[in-house]
């Protein structure tokens, strides 16, 4: 398995609250992938990085903020959480832009 | 209109067949393609990539493409109920900046 963590695994927190997911990886990979999986819509991405410091909006960004300051790790942050923000967090990476995509465990979002 | 389109099933067959998982898309640009086998409450995992048109095959597993009908196969030999979870396609072109993912296929393979 490619050398994906992701943290926390599970969290509950409350609307307005400002929220980080963190993805650690150690297969020194340049590209860096936020997903998020809903029932009936599949994985849909947030937001990526093609390097340290470089990133890119996805299709469904809005609201999330994200920050890559080193190769290893990339972090997610929900400014301020709605309700609408409750779902499956994952995170993948990938040599490239076409290369196969490695994902991790996942990270369980609820937000009351 | 999704840029990919995926059967969400429920898919249930018996132990040994042959399953068929299919994906169409509408962009004639993409040219790669990458299968996902997803367990309940885990991560996607990469079964199959393929660039272009044609067959590629790994132990029971085979994956298909037809470009010319913008369609994309996975076929499971001696399915096993251990291959009992969600199937996954992806597609992206070599001028796109993110793979695009079917909503997946529900498989059952009941001993």
């Amino acid at each position: 398995d490619a050398g994906i963590t992701q943290s926390p695994r599970h969290k509950v927190t409350e609307t307005g609250t400002p929220v980080t997911l963190r993805c650690h990886q150690t297969e020194n990979h340049r590209y860096m992938y936020w997903y998020r999986q809903d029932p009936g819509h599949g994985l849909r991405l947030i937001h990526y990085s093609y390097g340290v410091k470089d990133t890119d909006k996805g299709e469904v960004s809005d609201g999330y903020s994200v920050s890559r300051s080193k190769t290893e790790d990339f972090l997610l942050t929900l400014e301020s959480a709605t309700s609408s923000q409750t779902s499956v967090y994952f995170c993948a990476i990938s040599e490239g832009p076409y290369s196969p995509q490695y994902f991790g465990p996942g990270t369980r979002l609820l937000v009351l | 209109q999704k840029e990919v389109e995926q059967d969400p099933g429920p898919l249930s067959v018996p132990e040994g067949a042959i399953v068929s998982l299919n994906c169409t898309y509408s962009n004639s640009a993409f040219q790669y393609f990458m299968w996902y086998r997803q367990y309940s409450r885990k991560g996607p995992e990469l079964l199959m990539y393929t660039y272009s048109s044609g067959n590629k095959e790994d132990g029971r597993f085979t994956a298909q493409v037809d470009k010319s009908s913008k369609y994309i196969s996975l076929f499971i030999r001696d399915s096993q109920p251990s291959d009992s979870a969600t199937y996954l396609c992806a597609m992206t072109s070599s001028t796109g900046n993110q793979f695009y993912f079917g909503t997946g296929t529900s498989l059952t393979v009941i001993p």
